[in-house]
């Protein structure tokens, strides 16, 4: 099985643009689709990327997804941050089992 | 709206067991995937287990496999979690989710949590 490998925490400021990576220890970023979830404090996961770069109803187009197979990794972009976008953000894939794997979290503060 | 409540967390002493259950509505629940995941205090996501939209494909993380059961009543629009010989290290908060297997797992939306505390 593989592992994905996320910053613990990344920090900007209000009305900056922020990238949270996401990197696939093993097989191809490609193989498999990455979802991102948002998790407020105290709060459940909430999908903001789905299939590497699908924004859900409901979810600005400030959030935006990519995959790099150079780098092997998924990355998850917020433009114009805002202070409500401070949360943990998790990446999510699976292998060709369907086992499903998540990274371990980024906390994003922005301040 | 598609919602998701789960049940049955609690404090129950290593070895023991508990039951867990998550209610669905606002969708039809026979024609899909349901997944478990867990969120030990502080830490990130675990995936647990998902089961296919009729029971058949059943399929469990290695931390608890063969001490988990994962199972679904399509007719109560219910998903459950009997969860044996219980270890400390199984203290999480339990999520139920929607999974959009086979094909892609990803999940969507997520009940509000169980929590369960393993310990003496």
């Amino acid at each position: 099985n593989f592992m994905l490998t996320q910053p613990h925490s990344v920090s900007e400021s209000p009305g900056k643009t922020v990238t949270i990576s996401c990197t696939r220890s093993s097989g191809s970023i490609a193989s498999n689709y990455v979802q991102w979830y948002q998790q407020r404090p105290g709060g459940s996961p909430t999908t903001v990327i789905y299939e590497n770069n699908q924004r859900p109803s409901g979810v600005p187009d400030r959030f935006s997804g990519s995959i790099d197979s150079s780098s092997n990794s998924a990355s998850l972009t917020i433009s114009g941050l805002k202070t409500e976008d401070e949360a943990d953000y998790h990446c999510q894939s699976y292998d060709n089992s369907n086992h499903v794997v998540f990274g371990g979290g980024t906390r994003l503060t922005v301040l | 709206q598609v919602q998701l409540v789960e049940s049955g967390g609690g404090l129950v002493k290593p070895g023991g067991s508990l039951r867990l259950s998550c209610a669905a509505s606002g969708f039809t629940f026979s024609d899909y995937y349901m997944s478990w995941v867990r969120q030990a205090p502080g830490k990130g996501l675990e995936w647990v287990s998902y089961i296919s939209s009729r029971g058949s494909t059943i399929s469990y993380g290695d931390s608890v496999k063969g001490r988990f059961t994962i199972s679904r009543d399509n007719a109560k629009n219910s998903l459950y979690l009997q969860m044996n010989s219980l270890r400390a290290e199984d203290t999480a908060v339990y999520y139920c989710a929607r999974d959009f297997g086979p094909t892609y797992n990803w999940f969507d939306p997520w009940g509000q949590g169980t929590l369960v505390t393993v310990s003496s």
